[in-house]
């Protein structure tokens, strides 16, 4: 158990929908990283926020946002959901920003658009 | 988005047999790191490596920093049920953020 919560565990949209996903970190850790898990890869970087700000961005478009809060806890938002965006998203908490392999890993939201 | 080549895609063991899985990049990569996910969870960190040529073991798995910090392997010795699930390799270039990972290799191990 690492201490990152995730919430929902699953959820169901339609296309065109928005959705929002919550990311709870382990106590300590001031960085969350967002990440998207398609079926049969491997996770994709969306984006990191460090201290409430962003830190670094994957090559997702701009639907794609996130805020972080003053307890470190994360959102990951999607506007006009399409298709291709049923995957599991993973959150990640760390307490050292930018530095990649420090990164603990919740359960997931598992996310599909029909 | 980039990935790095992982392989084997899927493996099926029987119990007690050695296991081998690697990951190479077209790239160089500064750090190296080997995850296990098991189903509905998030990945878990096995083994992480910082240096090129560096040979590192936790428990019954070895995993090795490429020289041409290129690629890297795992190896699983002596293989029980509970080894199965899906390996991801990782790994980070420069001062970045993000974790770059590998397709994955399904094992499967048979009692």
């Amino acid at each position: 158990e690492t201490g990152v919560t995730q919430s929902p565990t699953h959820l169901i949209k339609t296309r065109g929908q928005q959705v929002t996903l919550r990311c709870s970190s382990q106590s300590g850790h001031n960085t969350v990283s967002w990440y998207q898990q398609a079926l049969g890869q491997g996770p994709q970087f969306i984006f990191q926020y460090y201290r409430e700000e962003e830190n670094g961005r994957g090559n997702f478009p701009p639907r794609f946002s996130g805020l972080q809060f003053p307890n470190y806890s994360s959102e990951l938002n999607v506007n006009a959901l399409e298709l291709d965006d049923s995957a599991l998203y993973l959150c990640a908490s760390s307490d050292t920003r930018g530095v990649g392999e420090k990164l603990f890993f919740g359960s997931g939201t598992q996310l599909s658009v029909l | 988005g980039q990935q790095l080549n992982q392989s084997p895609q899927s493996m099926f063991i029987q119990e007690g047999e050695d296991v081998s899985m690697n990951c190479t990049s077209s790239s160089i990569f500064n750090t190296w790191l080997w995850y296990k996910q098991d189903p509905g969870e998030g990945p878990v960190l096995l083994i992480a490596l910082y240096k090129a040529g560096e040979l590192t073991s936790n428990g019954r798995l070895t995993a090795q920093f490429g020289i041409t910090r290129k690629d890297s392997f795992l190896n699983i010795s002596a293989s029980i049920p509970s080894d199965v699930g899906i390996y991801f390799c990782a790994g980070t270039q420069g001062g970045s953020e993000k974790l770059v990972f590998g397709k994955g290799t399904k094992l499967t191990v048979n009692p």
